[in-house]
């Protein structure tokens, strides 16, 4: 079946550390998105990517760094520059054009120890 | 300006009756998508409905439809014969086609509990 997998489902982080969280769709889609979710709010993009080898900032892109080598996978990788990086990460991809929706992971949850 | 407002933090709905969660937006594009999505506590992020800017009917699927009046920028959702499975969080979200690419906003969402 097709669709997109975020690992690990929770991640815990000591202070200083640079963490990378997966995603992988199989959907081929061109595009792909990194939001930044904190308890009881709305969503915040981070990164997108529109096609290979090319990605833009999101909102609150500071202390986050992605990369997208394949049209498959859109790492994130949360850096020690992030101060306050304890929140849920969803990622989601998507075709282009406007009557296209997003396609969301299941989420990583992470928590700086 | 917020290109969705979703006014209801929370809102309550007995079993088996109908709620509706308010949702406005803001483009001056002719052309945009409208959805829904429910993110339960689990976490994911589960489609529910979509309404194109040209569509005439407004959509439905299954229990949920979209009341969408345009002229208004609004793109209500509405739940019928509420269940239990439905509590959860609710976001309405938009998509405009722009000079740098698609871009999808997100409205702050609404709780919805349902009680038996």
């Amino acid at each position: 079946d097709g669709g997109i997998t975020q690992s690990p489902k929770y991640l815990f982080r000591k202070e200083g550390q640079n963490v990378t969280l997966s995603c992988e769709q199989n959907l081929n889609h061109d595009a792909m998105y990194w939001y930044r979710q904190d308890p009881g709010q709305g969503l915040r993009l981070i990164y997108y990517s529109q096609i290979v080898n090319d990605f833009q900032k999101g909102d609150i892109a500071e202390g986050y760094s992605v990369s997208r080598e394949k049209k498959e996978s859109f790492p994130l990788t949360v850096t020690s520059a992030q101060k306050n990086p304890t929140a849920f990460y969803l990622c989601a991809s998507s075709m282009s054009g406007r009557n296209y929706g997003y396609t969301f992971g299941s989420g990583t949850r992470l928590t700086v120890v | 300006a917020q290109k969705i407002t979703q006014t209801q933090p929370g809102m309550f709905v007995q079993e088996k009756e109908a709620v509706t969660l308010d949702c406005t937006y803001d483009t001056s594009d002719q052309s945009y998508g409208l959805f829904w999505y429910k993110q339960p506590s689990s976490g994911e992020m589960i489609f529910l409905i979509y309404q194109g800017s040209y569509d005439e009917q407004n959509a439905t699927e299954g229990r949920y439809s979209l009341n969408f009046q345009k002229a208004r920028k609004s793109a209500n959702l509405v739940i019928s014969a509420s269940q239990l499975g439905d509590s959860a969080m609710y976001f309405c979200a938009m998509r405009e086609v722009t000079n740098t690419g698609n871009q999808f906003y997100f409205g702050t969402g609404t709780s919805l509990t349902v009680i038996p």
